[in-house]
């Protein structure tokens, strides 16, 4: 079965500093991956997604994503976070037979001013 | 822009009590799905149907129903609520054709039972 795994559960950064955000996925064939985004209190919403071509995405706010499907890894990356990039991070992919995604358990980033 | 909405944003209910919750999107989506988001534990998927009438079970079905009528509203149902079931839960739609595309998320109803 398809999972995905993001290794860091939270992770606290101050303000300026790098970001990356570890995401492996176990599925071997044709795979799209997601983050996805939930500030708090609200929707969870789309950074950036891969299907196919340039494998490092860009994102909104200033988030890219490099896959490297030798690795099976979507890491998710900012070279400088901002306080208001304190939220919860999923990593999600979905096979090429599925329908539905499939979510890691989620990073907490919290960003100190 | 896409707008997918639930009934409530928080509810409480009793155990044993029958629990529906709403969902109603606004795109003409095809695909719908119900999660569960519980910390530590990311999104799990209950169910989620490609049509109207139909639906598929998730990873964790066990307790749930659901109901899909007409095409932009999909219901969940907790036949017989009950504490463990005490959870964020979230509705997404998405377009159902031969590209992959992004979920849509509603903005979740946190149940407590009691």
């Amino acid at each position: 079965a398809q999972s995905v795994s993001q290794h860091n559960h939270h992770v606290i950064l101050s303000e300026a500093a790098s970001l990356e955000l570890g995401c492996n996925y176990s599925y071997g064939g044709t795979v799209n991956l997601f983050w996805y985004v939930q500030y708090p209190g609200q929707h969870l919403q789309l950074l950036l997604k891969y299907f196919s071509g340039d494998p490092l995405v860009k994102g909104i706010k200033g988030f890219e994503a490099e896959f490297i499907k030798s690795k099976f890894s979507f890491n998710l990356r900012k070279p400088s976070v901002q306080w208001s990039d304190t939220a919860e991070y999923f990593c999600a992919v979905k096979g090429q037979a599925g329908t539905a995604l499939i979510f890691g358990k989620g990073t907490t980033l919290s960003v100190s001013s | 822009d896409v707008k997918v909405t639930q009934s409530s944003r928080y509810l409480v209910k009793r155990t044993g009590e029958k629990v529906f919750l709403e969902c109603v999107q606004d795109m003409d989506h095809e695909n719908m799905f119900w999660y569960r988001q519980d910390p530590g534990l990311g999104l799990r998927l209950i169910y989620f149907s490609y049509d109207v009438k139909m639906k598929e079970k998730g990873d964790i079905p066990e307790g749930y129903s659901v109901s899909r009528e007409k095409k932009e509203r999909f219901s969940l149902i907790l036949e017989s609520a009950s504490t463990n079931q005490t959870s964020m839960y979230l509705c997404a739609s998405s377009l159902r054709t031969s590209a992959p595309r992004e979920q849509f998320f509603g903005p979740g109803t946190r149940l407590t039972v009691l």
